[in-house]
C-alpha cells in the first residue's frame, strides 16, 4: 500500500537557521503531496501542496518540490523561527483523490530555540 | 465561521461509557472523514464517507460507528469506550472524487478515558 517515511525528530535549529525535513513516498503513479503542520495543542493546517512532478508548493516562507524521479517531498525553509516550532506531516493522496483519504507520514517536531 | 467544526474540544469518561464526538462542515465538501491521532502524533484514517455512505473502514473495532446525517455532518460514536481509545480525533473534509484534492482538518477532540 501507499506510505510516507519522514526523517525521525526532534530537529532542533537555532533562530535564522536554514531548514530541511525529508520525505520520501512509495505509491502507485501520481499522487498529490502535502504537508500538514500543528502547532502545539492545535489542529492540523495545511503548509502547501503539489499535484504533479516538479511543481514547487510554497507558503509562509516554506517551499517543497514534488520529485518523481527521487519519490520526494522535502520541506525546506531558509531562516527559521521560533514560532515555526510545530510537527510537520508529510502526506500523500493516491491519484484520483478525493474519498481515499489522506495517508500521513509519522511526523516530525520541529523545535526553534531562540 | 469555522469551515469544519467538532465538538466537544475535550472529552474525558470513564472506561465502558458510550460517548459520541460531532463534526459538521459548512464548505459544501462531498466527503468528510475521521482520523486517529495516537499518543505519538501518529495519524490514521477511521472512516471516510461519501454522500452519505461509507466508503472506508480500515479495520477499526466495530465498538466505532460512524453516522452521517446529512452530507455536511458526519459524527462519530464510541460504544463501551477502552483505556485505548484514548488519543485525539481529527474531523475533516474534502471537495468530490476527481475535484483538485484538498483536505481541510477540525481542530479535534481529545478523548481521555479513565
Amino acid at each position: 500500500g501507499d506510505s510516507v517515511t519522514q526523517m525521525e525528530g526532534p530537529v532542533t535549529l537555532s533562530e535564522e537557521a536554514f531548514l530541511t525535513i525529508n520525505c520520501t513516498y512509495t505509491a502507485t503513479g501520481y499522487p498529490s503531496l502535502f504537508w500538514y503542520v500543528q502547532y502545539p495543542g492545535e489542529g492540523l493546517q495545511l503548509l502547501l501542496k503539489a499535484t504533479k512532478a516538479d511543481d514547487k508548493g510554497s507558503n509562509k516562507g516554506f517551499e517543497a518540490t514534488y520529485r518523481k524521479e527521487t519519490t520526494s517531498f522535502h520541506l525546506e525553509k531558509g531562516s527559521v523561527q521560533v514560532s515555526d516550532s510545530a510537527v510537520y506531516f508529510c502526506a500523500l493522496v493516491p491519484i484520483g483523490g478525493g474519498a481515499d483519504g489522506l495517508t500521513f507520514g509519522k511526523g516530525t517536531h520541529l523545535i526553534i530555540q531562540p | 465561521d469555522t469551515a469544519v467544526s467538532q465538538t466537544p474540544k475535550y472529552l474525558v469518561t470513564q472506561m465502558g461509557n458510550d460517548k459520541s464526538i460531532k463534526c459538521e462542515q459548512n464548505l459544501g465538501h462531498d466527503t468528510m472523514y475521521w482520523y486517529k491521532q495516537d499518543s505519538k502524533k501518529f495519524l490514521k484514517i477511521m472512516f471516510s464517507y461519501n454522500n452519505k455512505e461509507l466508503i472506508i473502514n480500515e479495520t477499526v473495532p466495530n465498538r466505532f460507528s460512524p453516522k452521517s446525517p446529512d452530507k455536511a455532518h458526519l459524527n462519530l460514536h464510541i460504544n463501551s469506550l477502552e483505556l485505548g481509545d484514548s488519543a485525539v480525533y481529527f474531523c475533516a473534509s474534502s471537495p468530490a472524487i476527481g475535484t483538485r484534492p484538498g483536505y481541510t482538518f477540525g481542530s479535534g477532540t481529545r478523548l481521555t478515558v479513565v
